[in-house]
């Protein structure tokens, strides 16, 4: 759905680096979700944010990778010094309260080189 | 173990051939929804469907149309009169009171080609 805007649409970053992926949720919505999709997988659930608050990061990797949701502002998914296993693509999705229905920003395609 | 299981990892058809994409998933939620997503080659995701635990009416949308069976925990999709525009990865997800947020559970896919 295009009104849930994630940028960039593919990000290219070298091993060690930082990749930030920004997730702007469609107006009026105070949840968001990410989810990876690894080649030739399905998506898989990472974290669920409300405004400034990680409500379930299960689904995240335990180092490296952390989420945020500011009050103002879109939500960040910082992926720290990245590494070939990364290179995905990295989905959000937003709601205007738990979950029913999710609508989907285009995604961004993390390579990793 | 697999919440949502596409167990056709690919099927291929020819135009105007009708093709059913199983999904059968696993919960012991009482409230939950089951989606369809179409991922086209551009990579997006398209929303097909959402559809509640309590209802098991099946849904027709121009050649669409979903067959929901709690019997068999099974919500199958079908395209009547497939076109080449058809082609691509549908994803089936269950989405469970017991998640955080009732967060997405995905099945990995069926990758559909419809060719001329």
């Amino acid at each position: 759905n295009a009104g849930v805007m994630q940028n960039p649409r593919h990000l290219v970053r070298r091993r060690g680096q930082e990749a930030r992926l920004r997730c702007s949720p469609m107006k009026g919505h105070s949840h968001v979700y990410w989810y990876r999709q690894l080649p030739e997988e399905g998506l898989k659930f990472m974290v669920y944010l409300q405004k400034e608050n990680i409500i379930d990061e299960s689904g995240m990797p335990k180092e490296r990778f952390s989420a945020e949701f500011p009050k103002e502002g879109p939500s960040i998914l910082r992926i720290q010094q990245v590494v070939r296993g990364d290179s995905a693509a990295y989905f959000c999705a937003s709601s205007t309260r738990t979950l029913t229905e999710a609508f989907f920003g285009q995604g961004t395609r993390l390579t990793v080189v | 173990a697999q919440k949502v299981t596409q167990a056709q990892t690919e099927i291929s058809v020819v135009e105007k051939e009708d093709v059913t994409l199983d999904c059968v998933y696993e919960t012991r939620d009482t409230t939950y929804y089951l989606f369809w997503y179409k991922q086209p080659p551009s990579g997006e995701l398209v929303f097909l469907i959402r559809r509640n635990s309590f209802d098991e009416q099946n849904e027709i949308s121009g050649r669409y149309s979903w067959n929901f069976q709690k019997s068999t925990s099974s919500f199958n999709f079908t395209i009547t009169a497939s076109q080449v525009v058809d082609s691509a990865v549908y994803f089936c997800a269950l989405s469970e009171s017991s998640n955080s947020g009732y967060a997405l559970n995905f099945g990995k896919g069926t990758s559909l080609l419809v060719t001329p």
